[in-house]
């Protein structure tokens, strides 16, 4: 299976918001519900943000929301601030010859 | 307090053996719908998912890699360990541990909800 398509950059001004989309197929992301988002700051692990499509993990602030639409998972930053400055990575796990595959990040920027 | 933290050589040569430690507390890996795994990132490259160890002892693995990797338990500590057999200047990467939880009454990771610091590893002669 490929990787899932994620845009390389995006970027907002503090205080806007930001889409972040994920893309894969009908085999992946339009049929399973196993998406998870990752923000990971340079020379750092990466950090939950999202399972599940949805479901914040505990701690993360509210301005961090997530959705799927037909085949795309989107992650929705609000209220941007500087510390949001990251990369953004999807992540589904499939059933059916059990996989998990990654997008290839999303680096913010705060402008 | 959940903690996972990795280990192994800095350095190794191309056509060797890597072999990585992960050292994990504040959970059991016997628990039902457990597991701990790695991942990895090539720098300035997108994280890669690479294995995965069940909580019953039932391992998962990148199909791309599956046959230079084992993941394995050491059952005397709360360890999982990592081998990759011939390496090669391409694994050079940072790599990751983490924990995940199984998505209910399947086998499917659901999130990876702790993560280790990460150990960089260079394939390098």
């Amino acid at each position: 299976q490929s990787a899932l398509t994620q845009p390389p950059s995006a970027s907002g001004s503090p205080g806007q918001s930001v889409t972040i989309s994920c893309t894969g197929t009908t085999s992946d992301i339009g049929t399973y519900y196993h998406v998870s988002w990752y923000q990971q700051y340079p020379g750092r692990a990466p950090k939950l943000l999202i399972y599940e499509v949805d479901k914040r993990h505990s701690g993360v602030p509210v301005r961090f929301a997530a959705f799927k639409s037909g085949n795309t998972a989107s992650l929705i930053v609000s209220g941007l601030q500087p510390a949001d400055e990251a990369t953004y990575y999807c992540c589904l796990s499939t059933g059916n010859n059990i996989s998990v595959l990654f997008g290839g990040g999303t680096k913010l920027t705060v402008l | 307090q959940i903690t996972l933290k990795e280990s192994g050589p800095t350095v190794v040569k191309p056509t060797q053996t890597l072999t990585l430690t992960c050292s994990f507390s504040g959970f059991s890996l016997s628990h039902n719908d457990m597991g701990v795994g790695w991942i990895r990132q090539p720098p300035g490259k997108a994280l890669e998912w690479l294995a995965l160890l069940y909580w019953d002892g039932d391992k998962l693995y990148s199909p791309s890699l599956k046959n230079r990797l084992a993941i394995t338990k050491d059952n005397s500590r709360d360890e999982v360990v990592l081998t990759m057999t011939k390496v090669e200047p391409l694994d050079t990467a940072t790599y990751f541990c983490f924990r995940t939880v199984m998505v209910w009454a399947q086998r499917i990771p659901n999130y990876c909800d702790y993560w280790g610091q990460g150990t960089q590893v260079v394939v390098s002669s």
